[in-house]
């Protein structure tokens, strides 16, 4: 079983929808999670952290469940420009490495 | 503040050669790591590193070497190029290497092996 598990997609939606990306981990002395973005053929980047509580910012909101080990990210009112891969970021306390998920891809059409 | 920069972004190889990635970074982080991605994949850990004169070995470090002389520069040497080492390469930094810390990326280097 792969450490970080994401259903790959593409989830293509129109714009102004609502959509969820689930990430299930495998390690349950995960420490820290996280959601990157990433555009086609680009770097990387932090899109947020994942709080125990969960945590929100603008249109974007993260879960974390730690009792059935997985993660969420939500979109609401979907952009064009919210078209990219979305990678599941696990640190695992193992290691003290970050483990990356394959991503999903997301699609937003007019 | 460029953040962190890599030589080249592109580069093809035939199998057998050799080759040095370089990556440089500005924002005087401790801790740089160096990750391949291959397609409809997500990043594997290949080295890092927590300071100068300081490495170790990730995930998938066969077939590859680093060095760290300086804070700044982390370069990836790749030694008798394989078809199986074609991908894109992403070099990181961040500052403490902790649970909550952010990774920087640089843009990739793509790398094909002929």
């Amino acid at each position: 079983r792969k450490e970080v598990e994401q259903d790959p997609g593409p989830f293509n939606v129109p714009e102004g929808a609502t959509v969820a990306f689930n990430c299930t981990y495998s390690n349950s002395a995960s420490q820290s999670f996280f959601w990157y973005r990433q555009d086609c053929r680009k770097e990387p980047k932090l899109l947020m952290s994942v709080y125990s509580s969960g945590n929100e910012d603008g249109r974007f909101t993260a879960q974390l469940n730690r009792a059935s080990q997985y993660i969420s990210l939500l979109i609401r009112d979907s952009k064009l420009s919210d078209s990219a891969t979305y990678l599941c970021v696990v640190y695992s306390g193992n290691t003290g490495k970050l483990i990356f998920g394959q991503g999903t891809t997301l699609q937003v059409k007019p | 503040n460029a953040g962190v920069t890599q030589t080249p972004k592109f580069r093809i190889l035939k199998i057998g050669q050799s080759m040095t990635l370089q990556c440089t970074q500005d924002m005087n982080h401790n801790y740089m790591y160096w990750y391949r991605q291959d397609p409809g994949m997500g990043l594997k850990l290949i080295y890092y590193s927590v300071g100068a004169g300081i490495t170790d070995k990730g995930e998938v470090p066969n077939g590859y070497n680093v060095s760290r002389s300086t804070t700044e520069d982390f370069p990836l040497r790749l030694e008798l190029a394989a078809p199986s080492q074609t991908s894109v390469y992403f070099c990181a930094s961040s500052y403490t290497g902790g649970l909550t810390d952010t990774q920087y990326f640089g843009p990739g280097t793509r790398l094909t092996v002929l």
